[in-house]
C-alpha cells in the first residue's frame, strides 16, 4: 500500500491562480480530511469527508472547495489565490468504522503564493 | 466550535527528566484524544491515543491521561532523550466525530 499520496510536493502560485491539490489513499478509508499548517498556529481543519458525494466544512473553509467522487481521491482547489494561503498542506485519511480513529497522514504539499 | 487548547507552547528539559504537555477541549461530545509528534518537514506520526471510555493509557515512556469531567488530558514522557525532540500536538474529534481538531503545538527539546 501507498498509504496517503499527495501532488505536487511544491507549488508557488501567483495571486489570483487557481489550482488543485491532490490526495489519494488507497487503504479504502471513508474519511478523509485536509488541514493547513502554519506556523504557531497547529494544523486546522479546512474540509472532510465522509464518503463519496459526502463533504463538510472545517475550521478555516473560506477560499477552498473540494469534492469527493470516488473513495479513493479527495482533491482541494483554490479557487483565486492570496498569499494568506501560503501554507503547508496535509491530507490525511481514516477509516474504521463509522467514526474518527487513527488519521493517516500524507507527505504534505507545501504552497507558497506571491 | 470546538476549540483544543495546548500548553506549555515550548518544553526544555534535560536528558532522563520527565515532560509534560497538557491540553483541554471545549465540546464534551469528543470521545477520541490522539497524541502527534512531528519532526522538521515530516507528516505528523501517531505516538499515542485515548478513548474517552479510558483514564490513562501507557506504552513505553509515553502515557496519556484523560479527565472527562474537566475536559484535559495530558502526556507524559518520562526519560527523555534528545531523540524525542520535536513538535508534539494534542487532538480531540470534532462533534460530529468526523475529524480531529489540533492544539498549537508544543516545541520541546532535550538537551544531553
Amino acid at each position: 500500500n501507498a498509504g496517503v499520496t499527495q501532488t505536487p510536493k511544491f507549488q508557488v502560485l501567483k495571486t489570483g491562480q487557481s489550482m488543485t491539490l491532490q490526495c489519494a489513499q488507497d487503504m479504502n478509508h471513508e474519511y478523509m480530511s485536509w488541514y493547513r499548517q502554519d506556523p504557531g498556529m497547529g494544523l486546522r481543519l479546512i474540509h472532510y469527508s465522509v464518503g463519496a458525494g459526502i463533504t463538510d466544512q472545517g475550521e478555516v473553509p473560506n477560499g477552498y472547495n473540494v469534492s469527493r467522487s470516488t473513495t479513493e481521491d479527495f482533491p482541494l482547489r483554490l479557487l483565486s489565490a492570496a498569499p494568506s494561503q501560503t501554507s503547508v498542506y496535509f491530507c490525511a485519511s481514516t477509516g474504521e468504522g463509522r467514526a474518527v480513529y487513527e488519521q493517516y497522514f500524507g507527505p504534505g504539499t507545501r504552497l507558497t503564493v506571491t | 466550535g470546538e476549540n483544543v487548547e495546548q500548553h506549555p507552547s515550548t518544553l526544555s528539559v534535560q536528558e532522563g527528566d520527565s515532560a509534560v504537555i497538557k491540553c483541554t477541549y471545549s465540546d464534551s461530545a469528543s470521545n477520541y484524544f490522539p497524541w502527534y509528534k512531528q519532526e522538521l518537514g515530516k507528516r505528523p506520526q501517531l505516538i499515542i491515543d485515548i478513548r474517552s471510555n479510558v483514564g490513562e493509557k501507557k506504552d513505553q515512556r509515553i502515557a496519556v491521561t484523560l479527565n472527562k469531567t474537566a475536559k484535559h488530558f495530558s502526556l507524559h514522557i518520562t526519560e527523555t532523550q534528545p531523540e524525542d525532540s520535536a513538535v508534539y500536538f494534542c487532538a480531540a474529534s470534532n462533534q460530529a466525530g468526523t475529524a480531529l481538531i489540533f492544539g498549537k503545538g508544543t516545541t520541546l527539546s532535550v538537551s544531553s
